[in-house]
């Protein structure tokens, strides 16, 4: 079976503009979370969300949003981007929205992205 | 303070060596916890979940204190293979996905 899958794998920008990020979550499961790392720290959580809905969001501007569509992958996007939005950004993927037994989360590869 | 706090390390072994790795949380209130490995511009991977009542899984041994907000690891007999980034994380209060990672410890097993 296919892990999560995330488009494109790096991504080159200039500040002031737009991005979005693509990831396909585990078959089967139905919660995508999305994190964002940057060089020599550990992820931090940026949304989670579940059967559509958004159900966490992490200390981001609004410049930052996201969406889940009825097949349960998602898109994030990040508007009038800075330097420091250079980072790698994760999706992880788990069964459920947190419950025991359902909330393993499986990391996709990442989209390294550079702003330049 | 941070949430989850770790020594970045890096930590240089030899081969066979045991290695400990130590992490704290400040929310006393943190239901679960694990440790993630990394290696070098991969995604991190669940290595093992933490209980309070420790927990082994080959070479590697979790163990967690709630009275003092205290994880470990602890590796024994590394390997070369063991080289990469150790990840303490705690997991969501109340439900929900969130996972709060430390910065990581760097390990390096060396011949």
């Amino acid at each position: 079976d296919a892990g999560v899958t995330q488009s494109p794998t790096h991504l080159i920008k200039t500040r002031g503009q737009q991005v979005t990020l693509r990831c396909s979550p585990i078959s089967g499961h139905k919660s995508v979370s999305w994190y964002q790392q940057v060089l020599g720290q550990g992820p931090q959580f940026i949304f989670q969300y579940y059967e559509k809905e958004e159900r966490g969001r992490g200390n981001f501007p609004d410049r930052f949003s996201a969406r889940q569509f009825p097949n349960y992958s998602s898109e994030l996007n990040v508007n009038a981007l800075l330097l420091g939005d250079s980072a790698l950004y994760l999706c992880a993927s788990s069964l459920g929205a947190g419950l025991a037994g359902e909330s393993e989360q499986f990391f996709g590869p990442g989209t390294r992205l550079t702003v330049l | 303070r941070k949430e989850v706090e770790q020594d970045p390390g890096p930590f240089n072994v030899p081969e066979g060596a045991t290695v400990a790795f130590n992490c704290t949380y400040s929310n006393s209130a943190s239901q679960s916890f694990f440790w993630y490995r990394q290696d070098c511009r991969k995604e991190p991977k669940l290595l093992m979940s933490v209980y309070s009542s420790g927990n082994e899984d080959g070479r590697f041994t979790a163990q967690l204190n709630r009275a003092s907000q205290y994880i470990s690891l602890l590796i024994r007999d590394s390997k070369l293979s063991d080289s990469a980034t150790y990840l303490c994380v705690v997991g969501a209060t109340g439900g929900g996905n969130k996972l709060t990672f430390g910065t990581g410890t760097q390990l390096k097993v060396e011949l």
